[in-house]
């Protein structure tokens, strides 16, 4: 049963805590990727990966920390330093590079902050 | 930087009506236009995926047009159904990396 798996579904974090978020894929693909989501809004990214020990940050990388050991595990630490990490988090992985190579979505982590 | 819009921002409709969703987009410098589904907090279903040098591409009920020169691409939808209730995300690749640039998407809903 071939997918992509988040967890956990829901995380909350206290102030000034890092917390990792997980994201597995058994697709067997080379790039993966996580957006940030808030209300209202579509989804902005945060980092990706195009292969194993390779990332590069996306449009909103700060506070944000990755990294790429397997090819099947893309976690996301969300670090204190990021100001306002309340949101729903959504990682997506693809087979290659191609621009025909349609993204696959996991289920997403909602983050909250209390 | 390349920005993507959405109209409207919310749509709601009598079951049975055939229906059109607006997505516009600032560069016309893309390579694919992709149109997902997302239901109430879920992730993303990829519904249709159109390459530039496509203009359009169908999947059932769902249609979706491109038309680059103008920046815009639309959804149609025939004979809508309660089940179509969600929320439907646009989003275009513009670079390397394969990354997309999302529209905050039409929340539509059917009403039965």
């Amino acid at each position: 049963d071939g997918g992509i798996t988040q967890s956990p579904k829901y995380l909350f974090r206290k102030e000034g805590q890092n917390v990792t978020l997980s994201c597995e894929q058994n697709l067997n693909h080379d790039a993966m990727y996580w957006y940030r989501q808030d209300p209202g809004q579509g989804l902005r990214l945060i980092y990706y990966s195009q292969i194993v020990n390779d990332f590069q940050k996306g449009d909103i990388a700060e506070g944000y920390s990755v990294s790429r050991e397997k090819k099947e595990s893309f976690p996301l630490t969300v670090t204190s330093a990021q100001k306002n990490p309340t949101a729903f988090y959504l990682c997506a992985s693809a087979a290659g590079q191609g621009y025909a190579d349609t993204q696959y979505f996991g289920p997403g982590t909602r983050l909250t902050v209390l | 930087k390349q920005e993507v819009t959405q109209i409207p921002a919310a749509l709601s409709v009598p079951e049975g009506e055939n229906l059109v969703l607006n997505c516009s987009f600032t560069d016309s410098a893309i390579y694919n236009l992709q149109w997902f589904r997302q239901d109430p907090g879920k992730g993303l279903t990829s519904l249709l995926l159109i390459q530039s040098s496509q203009r359009e591409q169908t999947s059932g009920r769902l249609n979706a047009s491109l038309d680059k020169s103008s920046g815009r691409s639309t959804l149609y939808i025939a004979a809508s159904q309660p089940g179509d209730s969600a929320t439907y995300l646009c989003a275009v690749i513009a670079g390397y990396g394969n990354k997309l640039v999302f529209g905050a998407g039409t929340i539509l809903r059917v009403k039965s």
